[in-house]
C-alpha cells in the first residue's frame, strides 16, 4: 500500500507556456499533499502544502500565483506551472500524507523548458 | 526555524561495513523521525521511522534517536553497493516534515 503516482514523468515545453503536473494517491485518501522542487544536486525544497478543499498554504518566496495548487479531491492534488520559463525548469515531488503513517513520495516530474 | 543537520558527505565505507548516518535536529517538539533514501534522479523512499527513545531495528538497518540530545542516527549493517544513496533525516510533528539536506553514501565494492 501507500502507492503515490504523478503525471507525467516528464515535460519539454516552451517558455510562456503552462504546465499542469497530477499528483494522485492510489491506495489511500490524502487530505494532505505537498509539492516539492529539486535542483540537480541539491536539497528537497518544499514549495507548498496543499489540503483537500482548501487553499494551498505556500512557503516563503513561492509565487503562488505562478504555482497553482488545487486539491479538489482526497486522491488527486495538481501543480500548475504558470507561464513557464527556463529557470522553471527542475524536478518536482509530490508526497501525499497517509493519516497515522508519514509522506509517501510520487516518483516525480521532470519538467525542461525551453 | 526549525533546522535539520546532517554531513553532507559523500560517506564512503567498503561493502560489508557498518554505515553510520548522523542527524541532529533544533525543533523539541519533534514527535516522529524517519528517514528517507533517494538514488540519484529518484524520488525518496521511506527506509526507516522511530518514535520513541532507543533503537528500532529493520532487516539491515537501525534507527536510534535520542530526544534529550536532539539526534536521531541509522545504521546500514553489512553495506551494499545498492546502498549507495542521498540519506534524508526527516524530524516531523503530525503530517509535516523538516527534511535534512541528506547525506550521500558511498558503498565501495
Amino acid at each position: 500500500g501507500a502507492v503515490v503516482s504523478q503525471h507525467p514523468s516528464w515535460v519539454i515545453c516552451k517558455s510562456g507556456t503552462s504546465v499542469k503536473i497530477e499528483c494522485r494517491s492510489l491506495d489511500f485518501q490524502a487530505t494532505t499533499m505537498f509539492w516539492y522542487r529539486q535542483f540537480p544536486k541539491q536539497s528537497l525544497m518544499l514549495m507548498a502544502t496543499s489540503n483537500e478543499g482548501s487553499k494551498a498554504t505556500y512557503e516563503q518566496g513561492v509565487e503562488k500565483d505562478k504555482f497553482l495548487i488545487n486539491h479538489a479531491s482526497l486522491t488527486l492534488s495538481t501543480l500548475t506551472v504558470t507561464s513557464a520559463h527556463p529557470e522553471d525548469s527542475s524536478f518536482y515531488i509530490c508526497s501525499a500524507h497517509r493519516e497515522g503513517e508519514t509522506q509517501y513520495f510520487g516518483p516525480g516530474t521532470r519538467l525542461l523548458v525551453l | 526555524q526549525k533546522e535539520v543537520e546532517q554531513n553532507s558527505g559523500p560517506l564512503s565505507v567498503p561493502e560489508g561495513a557498518i554505515a553510520s548516518l548522523n542527524c541532529t535536529y533544533s525543533d523539541r517538539g519533534s514527535q516522529s523521525f524517519f528517514w528517507y533514501r533517494q538514488y540519484s534522479g529518484k524520488s525518496p523512499e521511506l527506509i526507516m521511522f522511530i518514535y520513541s527513545n532507543g533503537d528500532k531495528e529493520d532487516g539491515r538497518f537501525t534507527a536510534q534517536l535520542n530526544k534529550a540530545s536532539q539526534y536521531v542516527s541509522l545504521l546500514i549493517r553489512d553495506s551494499q553497493p545498492s546502498d549507495s544513496a542521498t540519506y534524508l533525516c526527516a524530524p516531523g510533528s503530525g503530517y509535516a516534515l523538516n527534511f535534512g539536506k541528506g547525506t550521500s553514501l558511498l558503498v565501495t565494492p
